[in-house]
């Protein structure tokens, strides 16, 4: 069955550098557009960047453009978002969430929890 | 960035009633809406894609109807897990926005 998994959150100082990893199976992994959506503690859903199933493009919230890239091996099966001089108002669950081909979002994560404070 | 505004921010509702939840966006995004449900510690789930379609799995109690900037979620017979938060979310510009979500809550 379809799975993504997330790992790589934790616990950071601000302007601290913190890399998320996703582990896609289930699902022919090269050929799907990928997402990250985050939720801070009692918020709502804020969609952070996304990647093409082959690597050629890709898009970031302006909260997050400059700081976070987005990358993927459609030979391991993997996302990954490096996160860069985080800041606290980064600390949120991140999903990484599959984009279905009808086009929205219909697979995701349990998440994985950043949390940015001094 | 189109911005998307839900309503009500709660709803407190009984089980069997009606629900209808409501979605406007500020400018045209044609029919590229969707529905999620959230459950608490859970991640979202997609209902409603391209407005009015069901997801895989999603039962018949739950519509979506709407074009262009106003969209509504109905659900015709509340069953008890259907209490959740329920966000909107648009497809048809960059960035994806979602809705601040709905709160449906059991009276």
């Amino acid at each position: 069955q379809v799975q993504v998994v997330e790992s790589g959150g934790g616990v950071v100082q601000p302007g601290w550098s913190l890399r998320l990893s996703c582990a896609a199976s289930g699902f022919t992994f090269s050929t799907y557009g990928m997402h990250w959506v985050r939720q801070a503690p009692g918020k709502g859903l804020e969609w952070v960047a996304a990647i093409w199933y082959d690597g050629s493009g890709k898009k970031y919230a302006d909260s997050v453009k400059g700081r976070f890239n987005l990358s993927r091996d459609n030979s391991e099966n993997t996302l990954s978002l490096q996160m860069n001089s985080l800041r606290v108002e980064d600390t949120a669950v991140y999903y990484c969430v599959r984009e279905g081909t009808n086009n929205w979002f219909d697979f995701w994560g349990q998440g994985t929890l950043v949390t940015v404070s001094s | 960035e189109i911005v998307l505004t839900q309503s009500p921010a709660t709803l407190s509702l009984s089980p069997g009633e009606r629900a209808t939840l409501s979605c406007r966006a500020s400018q045209s995004v044609s029919s590229y809406l969707a529905w999620y449900q959230q459950k608490l510690g859970q991640a979202p789930r997609l209902l409603i894609y391209d407005a009015s379609n069901r997801a895989t799995g999603i039962p018949a109690r739950f519509s979506g109807s709407g074009s262009g900037t106003d969209f509504t979620l109905t659900i015709t017979s509340l069953e008890p897990e259907d209490f959740a938060v329920y966000y909107c979310q648009q497809r048809s510009n960059w960035p994806r926005t979602f809705g601040q979500g709905t709160k449906l809550e059991i009276k």
